[in-house]
Parts: structure tokens; C-alpha cells; sequence
């Protein structure tokens, strides 16, 4: 799987936007960009995912670059639930090729 | 999570003993996953399946075998375990959908302590 950056962390307010990075220079033609989350003591949630265009979902929107370098994952209004390690993921469309999970970003979302 | 669950929540063994974990899924996904997590290295892949008997090994496959016999269950079976294997395993179902584009569901883990 093609790698992807991301901060180790991140701190945000209460009720603020927050934006995601990842950086994923090496992406090739059919990698899909994944997000997924880890609540503390829970498994991998999905969040959201995109092949070219920006998505949006009811847990959140994912913007990604024009030339797929890179994308950012956009929570509107952080919530104290919130708190979690995001994981920015490429994942191949063919076949069932594993996700590979990085260290991914921990946010911190402060009251 | 509603669809999947894993059987024991938690478990302590000694060390050289077999133990066998149990991912159970209701939604009839094609596709399951036996992921470990430690800390300092996120989530790595055990072992996974891609249909009954289909199925192939993973990042870390070593002291670790796993077997699925029908859809709905997957089992992870450490054959002697080793205070190494202490770790959280988490199992994760995923299917084919509309235009090919899937998404996992992970259970909620298994604690395994190895002592």
C-alpha cells in the first residue's frame, strides 16, 4: 500500500472546526482515500472515503486535493466524543487488498 | 458493534497453552479480518479470509493459524501462546458493495494476556 503522513497529533476547541491532513504523494490512479477513527478502548470506525471529488457525510467531509497529493479531513463542530486516533488510508480498488494501518493522528478536543 | 462480535472480552493464559478467539458476524460479509494492537505499533494484520476456507496471512501471521468454516465465524487460534501475543485482537468483517467500494466494521476486541 502506498504511504500516507499524517501529524501525531492534534488539539482542537470545543465546538471549532477541525482539519485533518494527510499527505499521500505516492498515491496512484486507483487508490481510494479511507478515514477511519479509534475511540479510546473501541475498535476502528469508518468515517468517510473519496476516490477524486470531496465527500461529505453525516460524520464529516473529506476534501482532497486537486492532484490527490494530499486531503483533509474536515469534523465542523469538534465534540468532546470526538476524541480519537484518525487513520488516513489508501486502499486499492481491486480485489480485497487489507487495510494497513499507520499511527494516524491522535486529536485532542479540549472544553 | 450490531453484526459482529468477539468471544472471550478478555482472557488471561499461561504461557504455552492454546487459546482460540472467536469473531462471529450476522451481516454475511464476505470478507474477515484478525488484526493485533500494541502500543507503539497501531494496528497489524494477523490473518484474513476472502470466502469459507479462503484464507491468507497477514503482517505478523507467525504462531498464529486461523480457520473459517462457514461465513459467520472466524477463529484465530494461538497455538502455544507466548507472553508476546499479549495484546488487544481485533476482528473486522468487510463485503463488496455498489461500485465495489466497502468499508470494514471492526469488533469491539478481545484483551489477551499472556502470563
Amino acid at each position: 500500500d502506498a504511504k500516507t503522513t499524517q501529524p501525531n497529533s492534534m488539539e482542537s476547541n470545543e465546538e471549532e472546526p477541525v482539519h485533518l491532513p494527510c499527505n499521500h504523494s505516492t498515491i496512484s490512479g486507483t487508490d481510494y482515500i479511507h478515514w477511519y477513527r479509534q475511540l479510546p478502548s473501541q475498535g476502528p470506525e469508518y468515517v468517510i472515503h473519496g476516490l477524486t471529488s470531496n465527500v461529505n457525510n453525516r460524520m464529516a467531509s473529506l476534501a482532497i486535493a486537486e492532484d490527490r497529493k494530499s486531503s483533509t479531513l474536515i469534523l465542523h463542530r469538534a465534540t468532546l466524543r470526538d476524541a480519537a486516533v484518525y487513520y488516513c488510508i489508501l486502499r486499492v480498488n481491486s480485489g480485497n487488498t487489507p487495510l494497513v494501518f499507520g499511527k494516524g493522528t491522535r486529536l485532542s478536543v479540549i472544553a | 458493534d450490531a453484526g459482529i462480535t468477539q468471544s472471550p472480552r478478555h482472557k488471561v493464559t499461561e504461557t504455552g497453552t492454546p487459546v482460540t478467539l472467536r469473531c462471529h458476524q450476522t451481516e454475511n460479509h464476505r470478507y474477515m479480518y484478525w488484526y493485533r494492537q500494541d502500543p507503539g505499533h497501531g494496528l497489524r494484520l494477523i490473518h484474513y479470509s476472502y470466502g469459507v476456507k479462503d484464507t491468507d496471512k497477514g503482517e505478523v501471521s507467525d504462531g498464529y493459524s486461523v480457520s473459517r468454516s462457514k461465513t459467520e465465524d472466524f477463529l484465530l487460534t494461538l497455538e502455544s501462546a507466548t507472553s508476546s501475543q499479549t495484546s488487544v485482537y481485533f476482528c473486522a468483517i468487510s463485503d463488496i458493495r455498489d461500485r465495489g467500494l466497502y468499508g470494514y466494521t471492526f469488533g469491539s476486541g478481545t484483551r489477551l494476556t499472556v502470563v
